[in-house]
């Protein structure tokens, strides 16, 4: 059974940058996979920041970016704010109308 | 801007069929796939299963035994069945649609709590 991996948590000064990776179990992560990355704050639904490995959906700030790095996704936040405490969900398309989420990254700033 | 809303019961007892509904208001239903995702309590994200306009559905292998997603366009109203729950089925269910021809789940539901249990 595939499995997508992230970091459990991951911590970042407030001004500072931080990448949080998405993996699989099995196999590398391309474009083909069409990652996107989701923020889910406590009790809120969550948002998809970017999606087709590097899109800002509409509205994200730009301090927000997307990429292939090496065999995974990669989720790059350049000048980290309070407000970026989240969890943070990568979800990649299997293909056949499946969608596999990773089971998320803790961020906290601090 | 598209708006969906999930509505059902809140308490399902073990062994019964969750039945939810997502509504969706400001946009068309056609032309889009649409996802129910659920979150146990202070656990991640599980997408359960997806429904095409068209009827077509795709649904977690994990799962697939004891889901139907389907699709009412006339109603703008897409639903989950989900039989012989148990207390791991306890979670917050949030529907979505798919934008980006089914690879973006660009709106989603506020999410609604539902328990199982006696």
């Amino acid at each position: 059974q595939t499995v997508v991996t992230q970091e459990p948590s991951f911590s970042v000064s407030p001004g500072g940058t931080v990448t949080l990776t998405c993996g699989l179990s099995s196999g590398s992560v391309s474009a083909t996979y069409y990652p996107s990355w989701c923020q889910q704050t406590p009790g809120q639904a969550p948002r998809t920041l970017i999606y087709s490995t590097n899109t800002r959906s509409s509205g994200v700030p730009d301090r927000f970016s997307g990429s292939i790095l090496g065999n995974k996704a990669a989720l790059t936040i350049t000048g980290a704010q309070a407000d970026d405490e989240s969890d943070y969900y990568c979800v990649l398309y299997m293909g056949s109308g499946i969608s596999l989420f990773g089971g998320g990254t803790k961020l906290t700033v601090l | 801007q598209v708006q969906l809303q999930e509505s059902g019961p809140g308490l399902v007892k073990p062994s019964e069929t969750l039945s939810l509904t997502c509504t969706v208001s400001g946009g068309s239903i056609n032309s889009y796939y649409w996802s129910w995702i659920r979150q146990p309590p202070g656990k991640g994200l599980e997408w359960i299963g997806s429904v095409y306009y068209s009827g077509s559905t795709s649904y977690n292998p994990s799962l697939k035994s004891r889901i139907t997603i389907s699709i009412d366009t006339s109603r703008k109203q897409f639903s989950l069945k989900l039989s012989s729950v148990t207390a791991a089925d306890t979670a917050v269910y949030f529907c979505a649609r798919l934008g980006g021809s089914g690879t973006n789940f660009d709106s989603w539901g506020q999410g609604i709590l539902v328990t199982v249990s006696s």
